[in-house]
């Protein structure tokens, strides 16, 4: 089955500074990841998502990278602002079946000002 | 709102009491699935519907807890005879379809469920 691994667990960076969380994964048919922003008590929010046609996609501030040979992807956050401080979760989907999602650990991020 | 509505938001049990939590999936929105997170970890995938059809509850931990979808919307999460360890966040999720290329995933705020 998939297995997602997360790095780093935490990481503070100043604001204004880019942020990078990785994560790699083990089901080579895996075609689809997700990042999702969770904030304190409140939902994981789908924030960018990425196919695996592609070796990465921008939003704004927000991007994401993709190897498929190394089989990891990244999130890459630049201009870092206080409210990108949250934890990061990313995941990727168990191809037969339902396509659950397998998360990573999650990563939480402090913007410090 | 065109949200993943989850209720109650917060639940507090005896053990040995049971639960039942509720999720109304964004209009249209053929896959649903239920996900735990327990403090500080990812979410952990439960059980998964198809319209009404439930297609894969690997997840699930016990026999204890038992979901279900009748009309193929709104679901239900029930949880038999609770135990300390249940208490975590149940987390539901919504796509629009199963087929390929993979929908994306949209949560629910979630129920967090303490065990006294």
């Amino acid at each position: 089955g998939e297995n997602v691994e997360q790095h780093p667990s935490t990481l503070s960076v100043q604001e204004g500074d880019s942020a990078v969380i990785k994560c790699t994964y083990s089901d080579s048919a895996s075609n689809y990841f997700p990042w999702y922003k969770q904030e304190l008590g409140k939902r994981p929010q789908l924030i960018i998502d990425i196919r695996s046609n592609v070796g990465e996609k921008k939003d704004q501030r927000i991007a994401v990278t993709l190897n498929k040979t190394a089989k990891h992807f990244s999130l890459h956050i630049t201009e870092t602002q206080p409210e990108d401080s949250a934890v990061y979760f990313c995941a990727a989907p168990i191809i037969q079946g339902a396509q659950k999602l397998v998360f990573g650990q999650g990563t939480r991020l402090t913007i410090n000002p | 709102g065109a949200g993943v509505s989850q209720s109650p938001r917060y639940k507090v049990a005896k053990r040995g009491q049971d639960v039942a939590l509720r999720c109304d999936p964004i209009s249209g929105h053929v896959s649903l699935f239920w996900y735990q997170q327990a403090l500080g970890q990812g979410p952990e995938f439960l059980t998964y519907f198809q319209n009404e059809a439930q297609l894969d509850k690997s997840g699930l931990p016990s026999d204890r807890f038992f979901a279900e979808r009748p009309e193929g919307s709104v679901s239900t999460l029930k949880i038999q005879r609770t135990q300390q360890e249940d208490s975590a966040v149940y987390l539901c999720a919504s796509s629009f379809s199963r087929t390929t290329p993979y929908q994306p995933q949209h949560f629910g705020d979630g129920t967090r469920l303490s065990i006294l």
